[in-house]
This record gives C-alpha cells, sequence and structure tokens, in this order.
C-alpha cells in the first residue's frame, strides 16, 4: 500500500483565495482525521471521520474551514477565504480496528500551505 | 483542559546520554490507548509504539523503553545512549472511545510535543 497520500505537499496563496487539501486514506480504513501544525498550538486534531461520516469537528477553527469525505478513499479539506494565520502544515491520518484491536495513525507527508 | 500534557518543551542531552520524555494524560474512559510518536526534521511523523489501558507491562525496543503506569496517568519514554539522529521532536498521544446517544468514534489526540536535541 503507498501509505496515506495527501496533495499538494506545497501550496503558496494569497489572502482571501479558496485553498483545498486532498487525502487519500489507507485502502480499507474507516477512520480518517486531519490535523493542523503549527508552532504555536502544536498538533491540533480539526475533524474526523468514522466510515465517511463526520464525527467531531469541534476543533475546526472557524466556518471558514470545511471538510468532506465523499467516499472511502477521498477527504477534502477546504479554506474559504484563507487568511495568513492558517499558514501550517496540514496533515491527515487514518486507522482501523481489525478484530476490534487499536492501531496507530499513519500519517500522510502532510502539506504545508502558506497565505501571503 | 488538555488531555495529554508534556511538561519539557526542549530537551538538550550529550550523545550517549540516556534521556526521559514525560507525558501524562488525562481521561476518564476505562478504555484507551496511547502512543508515542517522533517527528524527525524532515517533518514525518513516525510511529514508535502503543499501548492500551489494560497493558501495563513496561516494553523494551533496542534502545527505547516504555514506561506506563495508570496510577498517576503518565506514560514516560526514555532512550538509552541518546544518539544524534534521534534528535527530533516527539509526541505523545491518547486515544479515547466513546459514545454519545448520536455517535460512537474514537478521538486522537496528541500532547504539544517535546524537542530532544542529542548534541555530538
Amino acid at each position: 500500500d503507498a501509505g496515506v497520500i495527501q496533495s499538494p505537499r506545497h501550496e503558496v496563496t494569497e489572502m482571501g483565495q479558496e485553498v483545498t487539501l486532498r487525502c487519500k486514506p489507507i485502502s480499507g480504513h474507516d477512520y480518517l482525521f486531519w490535523y493542523r501544525q503549527t508552532m504555536m498550538r502544536g498538533l491540533e486534531l480539526l475533524i474526523y471521520f468514522n466510515n465517511n461520516v463526520p464525527i467531531d469537528d469541534s476543533g475546526m477553527p472557524e466556518d471558514r474551514f470545511s471538510a468532506k469525505m465523499p467516499n472511502a478513499s477521498f477527504s477534502t479539506l477546504k479554506i474559504q477565504p484563507s487568511e495568513p494565520r492558517d499558514s501550517a502544515v496540514y496533515f491527515c491520518a487514518s486507522r482501523t480496528f481489525p478484530d476490534g484491536s487499536n492501531t496507530e495513525a499513519f500519517f500522510g507527508q502532510g502539506t504545508r500551505l502558506t497565505v501571503v | 483542559a488538555q488531555k495529554v500534557t508534556q511538561a519539557q518543551t526542549e530537551i538538550s542531552v550529550v550523545e550517549k546520554e540516556d534521556v526521559t520524555l514525560d507525558c501524562v494524560y488525562e481521561t476518564r474512559d476505562t478504555t484507551y490507548y496511547l502512543f508515542w510518536y517522533k517527528q524527525p526534521p524532515s517533518g514525518e511523523l513516525v510511529f514508535l509504539i502503543r499501548r492500551n489501558s489494560f497493558d501495563e507491562q513496561n516494553e523494551i525496543s533496542g534502545r527505547y523503553s516504555w514506561n506506563f503506569q495508570k496510577s498517576t496517568s503518565s506514560f514516560n519514554f526514555t532512550i538509552t545512549a541518546s544518539q544524534v539522529v534521534d534528535s527530533a521532536v516527539y509526541f505523545c498521544a491518547l486515544s479515547e472511545i466513546f459514545t454519545t446517544r448520536d455517535n460512537y468514534g474514537q478521538n486522537f489526540v496528541f500532547g504539544p510535543g517535546t524537542r530532544l536535541s542529542v548534541l555530538p
């Protein structure tokens, strides 16, 4: 398996523009997580899905942020309109629970977003 | 309230020294899972270990060892004979199971991380 795949790896955009980050989880994983990493706030859990259904979005900072998971193999995190303070590395992770046991979360390489 | 606390923001040691990274967690669940991850300067998150709440056995893997104590809600990580390649940010994480009227889920929350610098 190729692991969790995120795109793009780097994104530079102007303030006010819409930004869409993409994630393809590991096949068969039923949980998907979006995190934001900054120096000030560390690794923040933004939202997570179970079987494509959002379970907890309490970490989403503002209404400008939205996430979707239209199917088991694809998720997006959208920021509209983007602001300079959204600059961060955004990670996607997936995990599953074979035979009822727990596994670690497998992370993508991250998307480094810079809003100028 | 922060669910995972890593009180040490930064630690510097000289190569070959032993170093312990502290992790204290908070949960009301009886079933939960704890993890350690490493984030080297290249930025990826590397899984190191997981432990469930029913398994308090300490674990050793090469130069790494973990001490899980439910009585103090701690899951500490020790690197023996540290090496320069151990320089990284280390994160402790907690996964809880919860069930509400409308939802069932397992979150995955990270502590703030400890930046370890191993000097030659």
